[in-house]
């Protein structure tokens, strides 16, 4: 029972332009959700969060934005850049249980010269 | 300041055998929580400990043990090693144990079971 789903296994896009990944999860218990990058033979590195209570949130080139109603997140990269070429994984956790990530399978995201 | 470290880096074993895997988190973070990522998929969650107690488990077998250290390092123990428990095994740490907290992951050790 997937809970996390990331329905792209991959998007590739040119850089300077946006980067958009999608997110969609089931359980409407979760309240917190994270964004991670994954570089190959490293751990996952955080990128970006944002809480139930909000629909966005910004740092730098990301925003996170939350539709809570169609159980979807999405986050944009503007502008991307080749350094940015990772998997992206979204996860997402419930109050009471912070430290126990559900984690969607991944994006790799692949930025173009 | 260090990050999550984790020993040791990669590891082959046999089935049946026990393997012990460890992770130190970073200074003043007090939970510890275990993940697997079986190539292809997303970590899943397998154990957390904050201030030395399991406070969470995942569905995995009996098989699959952990513990805490009075200096919060931690030890994720696997007994009767299946193929299928070839996998990256994170750990990742955190100040606290509510949410909104950021879990800061180590690199990982790469199990091979043959």
């Amino acid at each position: 029972d997937q809970q996390v789903k990331q329905n792209s296994p991959s998007l590739s896009v040119q850089e300077g332009r946006i980067s958009i990944l999608n997110c969609d999860y089931t359980n409407s218990m979760f309240d917190y959700f994270l964004w991670y990058k994954k570089y190959p033979a490293e751990g996952p590195t955080f990128l970006i969060s944002i809480s139930s209570i909000k629909d966005k949130n910004e740092d730098g080139r990301f925003t996170v934005f939350l539709n809570k109603s169609a159980k979807h997140l999405s986050l944009h990269i503007v502008p991307s850049q080749p350094g940015d070429s990772a998997v992206y994984f979204c996860a997402a956790s419930e109050t009471g249980t912070a430290s126990k990530l559900t984690f969607g399978t991944g994006t790799r995201l692949q930025v173009t010269l | 300041d260090a990050g999550v470290t984790q020993s040791p880096t990669h590891l082959i074993k046999t089935r049946g055998q026990h393997v012990t895997l460890r992770c130190s988190p970073i200074s003043g973070h007090k939970s510890v929580s275990w993940y697997q990522q079986v190539l292809g998929q997303g970590p899943q969650f397998i154990f957390q400990y904050y201030e030395k107690e399991e406070r969470g488990r995942g569905n995995f077998p009996d098989r699959f043990s952990a513990r805490q250290f009075p200096n919060y390092s931690s030890e994720l123990n696997v007994n009767a090693l299946l193929l299928g428990d070839s996998a990256l095994y994170l750990c990742a740490s955190s100040w606290g144990d509510w949410t909104s907290e950021t879990q800061y992951f180590g690199p990982g050790t790469r199990l091979l079971v043959l």
